[in-house]
């Protein structure tokens, strides 16, 4: 596609449920990010993948959330056991390498209740 | 201490005035990001630099290394340049380390 792509663009969520959000990155994009934007918060970075590896998940915030990547394409954030304090929006950024321009995909926005 | 610091947090304007987002950093970096997102969320990209000065359109950012100080500026601002900008940086990392945005709100 032409640019980065989330979805479900909007996730209402029972607190203790699995979700899992999707990213489709920009083809050919080597670089995938996930970041959160908690209510009234800054962005905070989450994972970064280079290909299919993780050489940065020092931004998880706990052992409910994990990501994937395959193929060098599509990722998956995952968390499991929700809580409330994970309601955000979740956004995922593509770059050509690693240190090159980011594009943002529209992001998933994760409601817990 | 945020290790990147904007300022303003909120800037009101006429339209057809100059504008001007400040944004400091802590420690040497890679890279210097400016990024506009809209209310609905998106995220786009403006500008990435490392040095000297970029412009694009009636947009300009400017970055001082020595200083660890950037600016992005407006000119000829229009009520569609309403939007938060977010100033960023990566060191030898490769993920963004985030300011916490200016809210612009340009009025008719």
């Amino acid at each position: 596609g032409a640019g980065v792509s989330q979805s479900p663009s909007n996730k209402v969520t029972e607190k203790g449920k699995d979700v899992e959000l999707r990213c489709d990155p920009i083809s050919g994009h080597t670089a995938l990010y996930w970041y959160r934007q908690s209510l009234g918060q800054g962005l905070e970075f989450l994972i970064y993948f280079q290909g299919n590896s993780a050489p940065d998940k020092s931004g998880l915030p706990s052992d409910r959330f994990s990501a994937e990547r395959t193929g060098g394409s599509v990722s998956t954030l995952t968390i499991q056991r929700t809580q409330q304090e994970d309601s955000a929006v979740y956004l995922c950024a593509s770059s050509l390498f690693r240190n090159t321009e980011a594009f943002f995909g529209q992001g998933t926005r994760l409601t817990v209740v | 201490k945020n290790e990147v610091e904007q300022s303003p947090q909120n800037l009101t304007a006429q339209e057809g005035e100059f504008i001007t987002i400040n944004c400091s950093y802590s420690v040497g970096i890679s890279a210097l990001h400016w990024l506009q997102q809209h209310p609905g969320g998106g995220i786009v990209s403006l500008f990435m630099l490392s040095s000297g000065k970029k412009k694009h359109g009636r947009l300009i950012a400017t970055i001082n290394i020595q200083e660890k100080h950037s600016s992005l500026h407006i000119t000829a601002s229009h009520p569609r340049d309403s939007a938060v900008y977010i100033c960023a940086v990566s060191y030898n990392t490769d993920k963004l380390i985030f300011g916490t945005g200016t809210r612009l709100q340009v009025f008719p």
